[in-house]
């Protein structure tokens, strides 16, 4: 196993289109995490799935954003009608149950221009 | 909620030298990750260190859970050591999720 993967790295995308992010978790890991990180900053946590049940859901995730993990292995996260204010990097990771250490993606860099 | 936060934010260090990154947190956790960012964004896991000390190479960690902090040390620095180093923890009380500082920018310059 190569760790986590999100696809794709890098997206660039017009105000007000939707674009659609994939993470790949560890395999045996049934605990998948969204972050949300801009520049400067530390990232954000966004929302948590364990196996295929959305458990938590951060106020930083708005009425535009939707995320599942409909089988739970993989995961994508949707942003609807894109705003300048959602560019940032996409972080995603996952871990094993409990509290246990968290492995992350590369990201995905989002740019809305 | 728990508050995490990082010192010091910048950090200029000559190739060769010595440093220590502090992390305090603000109430008991039950996880704490030190990450480095590499300068294409990933997080590289350094140290999964809820409490004690770990040493890889020329990096080590200690966490002192009771008095709610952490220290990261870099020895003998090299300029592939840049970057940002970020600490997280998973507050005990809930959340099942990692609470970030706003980082320590490391710049090690030959």
């Amino acid at each position: 196993d190569t760790g986590v993967s999100q696809n794709p790295r890098h997206k660039i995308t017009k105000r007000g289109q939707n674009v659609t992010f994939r993470c790949d978790p560890i395999s045996e890991h049934n605990r998948l995490y969204w972050y949300r990180q801009t520049l400067g900053q530390g990232p954000e946590f966004l929302t948590y799935f364990q196996n295929e049940a959305q458990l938590e859901k951060s106020r930083l995730l708005s009425d535009r954003f939707s995320a599942e993990r409909p089988k739970g292995s993989f995961s994508t996260l949707e942003i609807q009608r894109t705003e300048q204010g959602d560019s940032a990097m996409y972080l995603c990771a996952s871990s094993s149950q409990g509290f246990v250490e968290a492995f992350f993606g590369q990201g995905t860099r989002l740019t809305v221009v | 909620g728990i508050q995490v936060e990082q010192s010091p934010p910048d950090l200029i260090l000559q190739e060769g030298a010595n440093s220590t990154l502090r992390c305090n947190f603000s109430d008991s956790v039950n996880n704490l990750q030190w990450f480095h960012q590499n300068p294409w964004g990933q997080l590289i896991n350094l140290f999964y260190i809820p409490s004690g000390t770990k040493q890889n190479g020329r990096l080590s960690a200690t966490t002192v859970a009771t008095e709610r902090y952490s220290l990261l040390y870099i020895s003998s620095s090299q300029t592939t050591d840049s970057g940002v180093y970020f600490c997280a923890v998973e507050w005990r009380y809930g959340n099942n999720r990692l609470a970030f500082g706003k980082g320590n920018q490391v710049v090690v310059i030959p």
